[in-house]
């Protein structure tokens, strides 16, 4: 089974300075349809976990620019440019290349200095 | 816009039995493969079991294998979830969310689950 690998698991940021979080996978998360299926969520406390990333780099719809991925075959990043006070949540990646298993990362827990 | 809404969580008893429904809404529900993924209080998040558009493929985690059961109802644009055997450490709150792309598009508020004697 794939394991996912955050760091660090706790990120105390000021406001308006970058963050970067690090996801590495214990395989190849290149897939033989070309693409590589890691996706990165956003929890903040007491919701629902809601999807910032696909696809490595790709953002969702009404997510803040602030918010980018990057990355290749088992090495990732999510980068925050400016920490805003909305963005403390737990963060998280994940692996959907290797069905039949969607493996999380152990989350990355990003607070205000 | 897209609602996923589960109920059925509860506290029950170890050995004892559950089941959870997810509501769908706002989206073309038989498209999409689905999937049921949990979260003990105060850790993180593992899935457990996804079932394909039309049902016929479905796999579980290890975890959850021989005890759990994903279905789903296309006409009534429903998950389910039947749980037996629980176990204490089957406590979390079960969220179901649909997949598009290897990736998961949207998540419901959750259920929670609580096995204790």
């Amino acid at each position: 089974d794939v394991v996912m690998t955050q760091s660090p698991l706790s990120l105390p940021v000021t406001l308006g300075q970058p963050a970067s979080i690090s996801c590495r996978s214990s395989q190849s998360l290149l897939h033989s349809d070309g693409n590589t299926y890691l996706s990165w969520f956003q929890q903040r406390p007491g919701q629902s976990p809601r999807r910032l990333i696909y696809k490595v780099s790709n953002r969702d719809s009404r997510v803040p620019d602030r918010f980018s991925g990057s990355g290749s075959g088992s090495d990732f990043t999510l980068k925050i440019s400016r920490v805003e006070a909305e963005d403390v949540a737990v963060y998280y990646c994940m692996q959907g290349t290797h069905w039949p298993s969607l493996t999380f990362g152990g989350g990355t827990k990003v607070e205000i200095k | 816009q897209v609602q996923l809404v589960e109920s059925g969580g509860d506290l029950v008893k170890p050995g004892g039995s559950l089941r959870l429904s997810c509501a769908a809404s706002g989206f073309r529900f038989s498209d999409h493969f689905m999937t049921w993924i949990r979260q003990p209080p105060g850790k993180g998040l593992e899935w457990i079991s996804y079932i394909s558009s039309s049902g016929d493929i479905i796999y579980h985690a290890d975890s959850v294998k021989d005890r759990f059961t994903i279905s789903r109802d296309n006409d009534k644009k429903s998950l389910y979830l039947q749980m037996n055997s629980l176990r204490v450490e089957d406590t979390a709150v079960y969220y179901c969310a649909n997949v598009a792309g290897s990736s998961i598009d949207y998540w419901g508020q959750g259920t929670l689950v609580t096995v204790s004697s």
